[in-house]
C-alpha cells in the first residue's frame, strides 16, 4: 500500500512567488491535515479536511494560504505570495478513523525556502 | 488550549542503556497524548498513544510510556537503546470529546545514540 506522499520534496522560491505544494494521501483516506514545522520549532496544525470540505482552519496562518482537496482526493496548498516567514517543513497526513484518537500516517514533507 | 512542553532538544545516549524523553502537556480538559517518531527523509511515525484505557502504554520497537495526570506527564522510555533508535521523538496532544482532531505538537527531542 502506498503511503502519504508529497511533492516537491524540497523548493527553493525568492520573496513574492507562489509556489504550490502537494499531497497526495493514502487511498480512502477521507481525513487530510496539513502542518507546518518552523526553523526546527514544534510542528503547527494549519488544517483538516474531511473528504473536500475544510473541517477546521483555524491554524492557517492568513490569506496567503489557500488549501483546496478537489473532489476529497489529493490536496494543494498554495502559497502567494510566499514571505521569508514561510519558510520550513510542510507535512501532509491522513487518516481514516472517525475518532479523535486515530492513527495519522504522514508523508515525508516538503522543504520550502524563501529566499 | 493545550500546550506540550519536551524538554531536551538533544538527548545523548550509549547503546544499551536506558532513554527516557519527557513530556509534559497541559489541557483544560482530558488529553489524548502521543509520541511520534521521525527517521531521517522520512515521514512521522506514531509509536505509542494514550487514550484513556491503561496509563502505561506500550508502542512499537520496545518503547512505553506512562501517563500521569498528578504530573501533568507522558515520558517515553525504552530499557536499552538500539543504535537504529536515534531519531526525532515528537510528544503530541490532542482533546478529547471536542470534535477537535488538530494534535498539538512539542518542538522534538533528538535522540542520539553513542557506541
Amino acid at each position: 500500500e502506498a503511503g502519504v506522499t508529497q511533492f516537491p520534496s524540497h523548493s527553493v522560491i525568492e520573496k513574492g512567488q507562489t509556489v504550490t505544494l502537494r499531497c497526495d494521501p493514502i487511498s480512502g483516506h477521507d481525513n487530510l491535515y496539513w502542518y507546518r514545522r518552523v526553523m526546527g520549532k514544534e510542528i503547527k496544525f494549519l488544517l483538516h479536511f474531511v473528504k473536500e470540505s475544510k473541517q477546521d482552519e483555524s491554524g492557517m496562518p492568513n490569506n496567503r494560504f489557500l488549501a483546496e482537496r478537489t473532489g476529497g482526493t489529493y490536496s494543494t496548498l498554495k502559497v502567494q505570495p510566499a514571505e521569508l516567514e514561510d519558510s520550513g517543513v510542510y507535512f501532509c497526513a491522513s487518516s481514516s478513523d472517525r475518532v479523535t484518537n486515530e492513527k495519522l500516517f504522514f508523508g515525508s514533507g516538503t522543504q520550502l525556502s524563501v529566499l | 488550549a493545550q500546550s506540550v512542553t519536551q524538554l531536551g532538544s538533544h538527548v545523548s545516549v550509549s547503546e544499551g542503556a536506558l532513554v527516557l524523553l519527557r513530556c509534559n502537556y497541559s489541557s483544560s480538559v482530558p488529553p489524548y497524548l502521543f509520541w511520534y517518531v521521525q527517521y531521517p527523509n522520512q515521514g512521522l511515525q506514531l509509536l505509542l498513544k494514550y487514550t484513556s484505557a491503561a496509563t502505561l502504554v506500550k508502542g512499537i520497537n520496545g518503547f512505553e510510556a506512562e501517563f500521569k495526570k498528578s504530573e501533568t506527564s507522558f515520558h517515553l522510555t525504552k530499557p536499552s537503546a538500539h543504535m537504529s533508535d536515534a531519531a526525532e521523538y515528537f510528544c503530541a496532544v490532542s482533546l478529547m470529546d471536542t470534535g477537535r482532531r488538530a494534535l498539538t505538537f512539542g518542538s522534538g527531542t533528538r535522540l542520539q545514540v553513542q557506541p
